[in-house]
């Protein structure tokens, strides 16, 4: 069974400071990565997807892989208190048909 | 693009009777649709797996009796909650997928009184 660990948070965070969210995973294996971002009472909405080693921006997020450490990080600049939310990271699971296995989530607070 | 939508948004039905919650892919074909529910202040669990055309996977401590999935067409999966009970009072979310990325429906939010 993969795992994906997160730190729970909160992480807090001053408004227009760079916030950093990491997950780590632990098959080796895994190629593809996703960052979803979750409002309170909401459903996920997905805001980063991930395949190679090293960065890709997008606006203001910049997912960072690093595949030989197994750590997907996820970079926020200039946070804006709307960006307020929890973030969680995903990988396929071994269970095919596209099924993800999530973390728990790290809850980002921007003041 | 990858727009998925579920009604109702919110219900709230009466302990024994039924709910039917709709997802649809609105701008894409989905192969595999997912339910999930969500507790307050929990993480996201995985119910079942829809494949069109096919018998969804339910995980493990699902009732399948109790969750009917229908995966009709590419764009349309239900779930039925049957016999509701107020330990069913939770928010349930459908995605789809394209390709290998999950797009969320908003989520229906069931109250079993």
């Amino acid at each position: 069974q993969k795992e994906v660990e997160q730190n729970s948070g909160p992480l807090s965070v001053p408004e227009g400071a760079i916030a950093s969210l990491n997950c780590t995973y632990s098959d080796r294996g895994s190629q593809s990565f996703f960052w979803y971002r979750q409002y309170s009472g909401k459903s996920p909405e997905l805001i980063m997807s991930i395949y190679s080693n090293g960065d890709k921006e997008d606006g203001r997020f910049t997912a960072q892989l690093n595949k030989a450490s197994q750590y997907v990080s996820l970079l926020i600049r200039d946070s804006q208190p709307s960006d307020s939310a929890t973030y969680l990271c995903a990988v396929p699971s071994n269970s095919g048909y596209s099924t993800l296995t999530f973390g728990k989530g790290t809850m980002l607070l921007v003041s | 693009g990858a727009v998925v939508s579920q009604h109702p948004s919110r219900v709230i039905c009466k302990s024994g009777t039924s709910v039917k919650i709709e997802c649809r892919s609105l701008d894409f074909q989905a192969t595999t649709m997912f339910w999930y529910r969500q507790f307050p202040k929990k993480s996201l669990m995985l119910m079942a797996t829809s494949n069109e055309g096919s018998k969804a996977t339910y995980e493990q401590g699902v009732e399948k009796d109790k969750f009917l999935i229908n995966h009709a067409s590419l764009t349309l999966s239900t779930l039925t909650v049957t016999s509701a009970h107020p330990e069913d009072s939770s928010f349930y979310i459908c995605s789809a997928s394209r390709t290998d990325e999950q797009y969320f429906g908003p989520g229906t939010r069931l109250t079993v009184t």
